[in-house]
């Protein structure tokens, strides 16, 4: 089954302790990003990655990395969080760009840093 | 910047009712729009795709048209369900920048019994 898979689901944490957020996607899709929902404010783009070791930031990218040493593995990374990253997270893929390109979203992940 | 506006924001209506979601967006140089759905708690699940070129697709009792020189798009549920309660999120994929979604924030769907 083709899907974009995120690991945890779910994730508490204390402010400082570094956390990675993976991604993987079965689709052999070349794009990749991740987003970010909050209440009022929709999904904003925190960074994308056309392919392999290519990545770069999206709208809201302060106090994330994240890496692309693969093709279907896109971690999202926090060194350092802070509560007003509490938040849901998305990861995305395509196949590329263009008309006919269509995205499909992992399952979230709902963390909540204390 | 692009921008995305849904509106309303919330929608209550009885179930088998036909109903309209509206979708607007600023700047017209976009690659297609998506409609999305979205459970509580959940992922989001993709519904239609409509490329810049096209003026409509349809999938099952949902149908969604683009009017790109306008900025508009509508999504068109027939004959709702309970089943159909959800949030529904538009989100335009814009020429250039990394192949952004820009989404609009959402309207909440409830059809009730």
């Amino acid at each position: 089954e083709a899907q974009v898979t995120q690991n945890p689901r779910y994730l508490i944490t204390v402010t400082g302790k570094k956390l990675t957020v993976t991604c993987s996607q079965n689709m052999n899709h070349e794009y990749m990003s991740w987003y970010r929902q909050d209440p009022g404010l929709g999904l904003r783009q925190i960074y994308y990655s056309m392919n392999v070791e290519v990545t770069d930031k999206g709208d809201v990218p302060e106090g994330y990395k994240v890496s692309r040493k693969e093709k279907r593995n896109f971690p999202l990374i926090l060194e350092s969080p802070s509560p007003n990253q509490t938040s849901l997270y998305f990861c995305a893929s395509s196949l590329g760009t263009g008309g006919s390109t269509e995205a499909f979203f992992g399952q979230g992940t709902r963390l909540t840093v204390v | 910047k692009q921008e995305v506006t849904q509106i309303p924001a919330a929608l209550s209506v009885p179930e088998g009712e036909n109903l309209v979601l509206n979708c607007s967006f600023t700047d017209s140089a976009i690659y297609n729009l998506q409609w999305f759905r979205q459970d509580p708690g959940k992922g989001l699940t993709s519904l239609l795709l409509i490329q810049s070129s096209q003026r409509e697709q349809t999938s099952g009792r949902l149908n969604a048209s683009l009017d790109k020189s306008s900025g508009r798009s509508t999504l068109y549920i027939a004959a709702s369900q309970p089943g159909d309660s959800a949030t529904y999120l538009c989100a335009v994929r814009r020429w250039g920048g990394g192949n952004k979604l820009t989404f609009g924030t959402g309207t909440q769907l409830k059809v009730e019994l």
